[in-house]
């Protein structure tokens, strides 16, 4: 069976520091792989998405940036943080190329700018 | 920008009554997903519809599809308190490989 996984499951950090966040999908292979960030009380934002090893499409300007160094490693990151940047982050992936499909989501990660 | 806007934006409801949620968009789709969310965890996938279909049922949902209208209804029958979450209805529109999701419903469930 497949599983995702990300981590780490809550940061706090300050702003101006780097930020890493991680995740990995398990059981399956090539998928399409999605961070989406959802603010309190708000919907979810798609932030990137990739359909293949190396491959990054951004959605929203920002100062986070993807990286997918492996098929199924997926990590966003930033190299100095803004107060905006706190929220819920969420991995994703779907087992068909080249169509939507269903998500399956990861337990997400929440980051708090101080 | 988000395609899919759900209605209403809370809902209050005893247990054991029937939770309708409806959701609306502006453009055509392949197909439209909900999703719930429990406080503080990921989403997970309820059920799929395509644009083909009116109407598709799971265990105690009901969703609806009227493309004619751009909008769905996902009726949860026989509630029950363990159904508080959110919802969250998603779009695909079928071009790329992205999911458009609305703001989400809030589903309050009393015992």
């Amino acid at each position: 069976s497949q599983t995702i996984h990300q981590w780490p499951a809550t940061l706090v950090q300050p702003v101006g520091s780097p930020l890493s966040l991680e995740c990995t999908v398990e059981g399956t292979s090539n998928p399409n792989l999605y961070w989406y960030r959802q603010a309190a009380g708000r919907g979810l934002q798609l932030l990137f998405y990739s359909v293949g090893i190396g491959q990054i499409s951004s959605e929203v300007p920002q100062n986070l940036s993807a990286s997918r160094p492996q098929d199924r490693q997926f990590i966003l990151s930033s190299k100095k943080l803004l107060l905006s940047d706190s929220g819920f982050y969420l991995c994703a992936w779907t087992r068909l190329a080249g169509s939507t499909g269903e998500l399956f989501f990861g337990e997400g990660s929440r980051l708090t700018v101080l | 920008s988000q395609q899919g806007e759900e209605d209403p934006q809370a809902l209050s409801i005893q247990e054991g009554e029937n939770a309708t949620m409806n959701c609306s968009y502006k453009t055509s789709i392949n197909n439209l997903q909900w999703y719930r969310q429990n406080s503080g965890r990921g989403l997970v996938h309820l059920i799929l519809i395509r644009s083909n279909e009116r109407e598709k049922h799971s265990g105690r949902l009901r969703v609806t599809l009227d493309t004619s209208k751009k909008s769905s209804s996902l009726l949860i029958t026989a509630s029950r308190a363990a159904d508080t979450a959110s919802y969250f209805c998603a779009t695909d529109p079928g071009a790329n490989s992205k999911l458009t999701f609305g703001k989400g419903i809030t589903l309050s469930v009393r015992p």
